[in-house]
């Protein structure tokens, strides 16, 4: 059962455009939200993250905007630029520092 | 400062085999866990260890095993490889696995393909 939901799966973007990408989970127990980002040939590396208590974060151009009522957070990822093509996760850890992972949304920035 | 080292980096396995998959952490890092990435799947957790302790168990079935050495150093062993056991191996350290106080550090992992 996965128990963060993540889309879209894939995801086109212009250059200078904003790419959004959507996460959802289920249990109350997470109470941190990191969010991953994935080269070819190499492993995730943390972006950004966000814990429960805020409603958005913002680090440069990437922006997490979190919804606790809604159980929903999303990442925002403003300008984006070819260099920012990628995969992304989305995660959720619970309270015993166990890591739950969206299915990942490769992202495409055309020039 | 060196990365988590993953070896080798790839496998080609048959059906049936075994295989041992070696991660060294981040010097310092005494926390080190192991996921599996499949296309459909995304990341799934499979173990975290501390101290040569397991620590935390994901999901997986019993083939799937793991150590870690004094030095920190772990190994991941799957047993009777399956078709469907063929994924990238990933392994993250931390310097206690307290994961919302301290970042997590990927590895590149290991491919290992399943004939």
């Amino acid at each position: 059962q996965q128990q963060v939901k993540q889309s879209p799966q894939s995801l086109i973007v212009q250059k200078g455009g904003i790419s959004i990408i959507n996460c959802a989970y289920e249990n109350t127990a997470f109470d941190y939200f990191p969010w991953y980002q994935q080269f070819p040939g190499k492993g995730p590396a943390l972006l950004i993250a966000i814990r429960p208590d805020v409603s958005e974060k913002k680090e440069g151009r990437f922006t997490i905007s979190f919804n606790k009522s809604a159980k929903q957070f999303s990442l925002h990822i403003m300008d984006s630029q070819p260099g920012d093509s990628a995969t992304y996760f989305c995660a959720a850890v619970n309270t015993g520092n166990q890591f739950y992972f969206g299915t990942g949304t490769s992202l495409t920035v055309i020039p | 400062k060196a990365g988590v080292t993953q070896t080798p980096r790839y496998l080609i396995k048959t059906r049936g085999q075994q295989v041992t998959l070696s991660c060294s952490p981040i010097s310092g890092h005494r926390s080190v866990s192991w996921y599996q990435q499949t296309p459909g799947q995304g990341l799934q957790f499979l173990f975290e260890y501390f101290s040569e302790t397991q620590r935390n168990k994901g999901n997986f079935p019993g083939r799937f095993s793991g150590r870690q050495f004094s030095n920190s150093r772990s190994e991941m062993n799957v047993s009777t490889l399956e078709l469907g056991d063929s994924a990238l191996y990933l392994c993250a350290s931390s310097m206690t696995g307290s994961v919302t106080n301290e970042k997590l550090f990927f590895g590149s992992g290991t491919q290992l393909s399943v004939l």
